[in-house]
């Protein structure tokens, strides 16, 4: 079974600059999360799709994060414009519904630098 | 909202058994998770706990005490392999079942 997809693996842009990752979940998956993971810390949720919908956005800083899903499987989050704190590993997570014990299969993530 | 606490680090022998806790304060508790993440890697699932007790699987055993707002995952005959980062994450009885997670405990092996 193939696991959770992302790309690029690395990205290094100046502040300012735009920036957008993709993610292909898990075949089958309804339920995708995007998390943020700064170095030292546990990783922190941003958005929960299902299906195409939103679940939670709470913490997505909307006013320079946003992710889509529109077909129900692959999902794009985009940064416009970089702050040097988004530096950080951005992981993309499925599970095959959002029930309380469905655990999340998680990418391998993309390494964001922001100089 | 949730708080999650775990040690920051900690150091242990191969071939020893070691205990990372985990405490947790939460408005409506309805799971806990643990997760192993090697450095550079994704984090994979290792147990969940919704009942009080002990779950073993293998090396690896987890246990949960609601009323006290704790787990420990435990960790026996230690490999070098074992080194990673060790995450505690909870769910709470909000409709979207999303885990939060702690900030994850650096497990350093040696031999």
């Amino acid at each position: 079974e193939a696991g959770v997809a992302q790309s690029p693996r690395y990205k290094i842009i100046e502040k300012r600059q735009s920036v957008a990752f993709w993610c292909n979940p898990i075949s089958g998956h309804a339920t995708l999360y995007w998390y943020q993971q700064i170095l030292g810390q546990g990783p922190k949720l941003l958005i929960q799709f299902q299906n195409n919908g939103v679940v939670d956005d709470s913490q997505l800083p909307k006013d320079r994060f946003s992710a889509e899903r529109l077909k129900g499987v692959d999902s794009t989050l985009k940064i416009q414009p970089a702050k040097l704190e988004d530096s950080a590993v951005y992981l993309c997570a499925s599970s095959f519904e959002s029930s309380a014990n469905t655990e999340a299969f998680f990418g391998q993530g993309t390494r964001l630098t922001v100089v | 909202g949730q708080n999650i606490d775990q040690p920051t680090e900690m150091t242990a022998t191969e071939g020893a058994i070691v205990q990372i806790n985990c405490t947790y304060q939460t408005s409506g508790f309805n799971g806990l998770f643990w997760y192993q993440q090697h450095a550079g890697e994704a984090p994979t699932f290792l147990s969940y706990n919704v009942l009080d007790g002990l779950e073993e699987k293998g090396r690896f055993s987890s246990f949960l005490s609601r009323s006290k707002g704790y787990s420990y995952l435990l960790l026996k005959e230690l490999q070098m392999k074992d080194s990673a980062s060790y995450l505690c994450a909870v769910r709470d009885r909000g409709g979207s079942y999303i885990p939060t997670f702690g900030r994850g405990t650096s497990l350093i092996v040696h031999p």
